[in-house]
């Protein structure tokens, strides 16, 4: 079965660059279709997309926050690594990553299968 | 201040059925499948609905999706509960070339 898990530091500080894991298993991010997505969620308030990779390697960000994201893939460990420079407390949240799945032949695209998540406070 | 907009909250007596609505535009909802997804308190987003009414492997009947034009409603028949959770609408912007969520809506089972 599909499973992921979000790795990294809990706390971090102001202007400093942000790095998360996603490790996971059950699939293989060579296979075609396949992608994994990075969402988060700041304390009480609503699910924000981030970041997605393609078994390809295409790369797609949210325009809102594109200039400050990277995500990149190691097939060979079955991780997707998300980097977020100059954070601010603002950032603070709860980052999932998810497993997305596409549909053939209508191309639908889901998140069907998500990490538990993992707490990142931004703090001085 | 999400693309897609959702009721914050919802409420309804147990047994009973509710609806949550999502309202979209032509570039994501009126030109691509809704997807919905449940979160229950202090858990991970789970699939409960994609391909705007299909149900993924051991999701209850009870659930069910459909859309109209650029919107999207979730209904849940005989109400439990377990159901007391955030639901959250979500869809592909071909704008944003990129998933978008609804801004999430609190059903409370009376």
């Amino acid at each position: 079965q599909i499973t992921l898990k979000e790795s990294g530091p809990t706390l971090v500080k102001p202007t400093q660059t942000l790095t998360l894991t996603c490790t996971f298993s059950g699939f293989s991010l060579s296979t075609s279709g396949v992608g994994v997505g990075w969402i988060r969620q700041p304390p009480g308030k609503a699910l924000e997309w981030l970041a997605l990779i393609y078994w390809d390697d295409d790369q797609r960000y949210s325009p809102s926050l594109k200039t400050r994201l990277t995500i990149t893939k190691d097939t060979s460990k079955n991780q997707v690594v998300l980097a977020m420079t100059n954070v601010d407390p603002v950032d603070t949240a709860t980052y999932y990553c998810a497993h997305l799945e596409r549909l053939v032949p209508s191309a639908v695209l889901y998140f069907d299968y998500w990490g538990q998540g993992t707490l990142v406070t931004v703090s001085s | 201040q999400s693309v897609l907009t959702q009721p914050p909250s919802v409420s309804e007596a147990p047994r009973q059925r509710v609806t949550i609505s999502c309202s979209g535009s032509s570039s994501n909802i009126g030109h691509n499948a809704v997807n919905w997804y449940q979160q229950l308190p202090g858990k991970a987003p789970k699939l409960l609905i994609y391909y705007d009414g299909l149900l993924p492997s051991g999701v209850s009947d009870r659930f069910s999706g459909s859309k109209s034009g650029t919107s999207a409603s979730l209904a849940i028949s005989g109400l439990q509960s377990e159901d007391e959770a955030d639901y959250y609408c979500a869809t592909w912007d071909d704008s944003l070339n990129g998933p978008i969520f609804g801004g999430g809506t609190k059903l409370t089972v009376l």
